[in-house]
């Protein structure tokens, strides 16, 4: 089954940008979509198709994908970004949704 | 304003069944594909299944096939999961979950869950 990999954790200080990876096998020929989900909350749709945001998202969120890596990037970062984010593909080769294994960001 | 509202959820005893549903308004409930993901206390996401909105197709994570049901109801707005033989690490809360059109494209929109606790 395919397996998408993250950071367990990442830290950045306000104003500063963080970056999280998600792995997985040829990931630049899969479309990611990224979600944001605050404690104690449902998620929340960030990027989409890999660079794309929702309606609603600031463009502080900016999303990138190649090779076996796509990276959610947030600039500016603020402390109400402080949250778990989980990369998502679909996996045509077993007809499943696969999440990433998450990433808590703390900002400092 | 698209809402989607889980309910069903409870404490269940192992090997026992359950059914959740989630009423949702806001859009055109036919027309879109729609999730079922979980996730266990302290744990990340796990999807679990979809159906289609066009043709009913249904898909479901290893881990629950053969024995949860994906099935909606479009005359009623509503989705539902019947879940059956149900295990200690079923324990989770279960979103539902709008897609698009078609599936494998993203979750636009989530209700707030409804917990599942299958302990005896």
């Amino acid at each position: 089954s395919y397996v998408l990999t993250q950071p367990p954790s990442v830290s950045v200080a306000p104003g500063q940008t963080a970056r999280i990876t998600c792995g997985g096998n040829n990931i630049g020929s899969k479309s990611v979509h990224w979600y944001q989900q605050q404690p104690g909350q449902a998620p929340v749709l960030v990027v989409y198709d890999d660079s794309d945001r929702p309606s609603g998202i600031p463009e502080r969120f900016s999303g990138s994908n190649s090779g076996h890596t796509a990276t959610l990037t947030i600039s500016r970062v603020e402390a109400g970004d402080g949250a778990d984010y989980y990369c998502q593909v679909w996996d045509s080769s077993s007809d499943h949704y696969v999440f990433g294994t998450g990433t808590k960001v703390t900002v400092l | 304003e698209v809402q989607l509202l889980e309910s069903g959820g409870g404490l269940v005893q192992p090997g026992g069944s359950l059914r959740l549903s989630c009423a949702a308004s806001g859009f055109t409930f036919s027309n879109y594909a729609m999730s079922w993901v979980r996730q266990a206390p302290g744990k990340g996401l796990e999807w679990v299944s979809v159906i289609s909105g066009t043709d009913g197709s249904t898909y479901y994570a290893d881990s629950v096939k053969g024995r949860f049901t994906i099935s909606r109801d479009n005359s009623k707005n509503t989705l539902y999961l019947q879940m059956n033989s149900l295990r200690a690490e079923d324990t989770a809360i279960y979103y539902c979950a709008k897609g698009t059109a078609m599936i494998r494209r993203p979750f636009d929109y989530w209700g707030q869950g409804t917990l599942v606790t299958v302990s005896s």
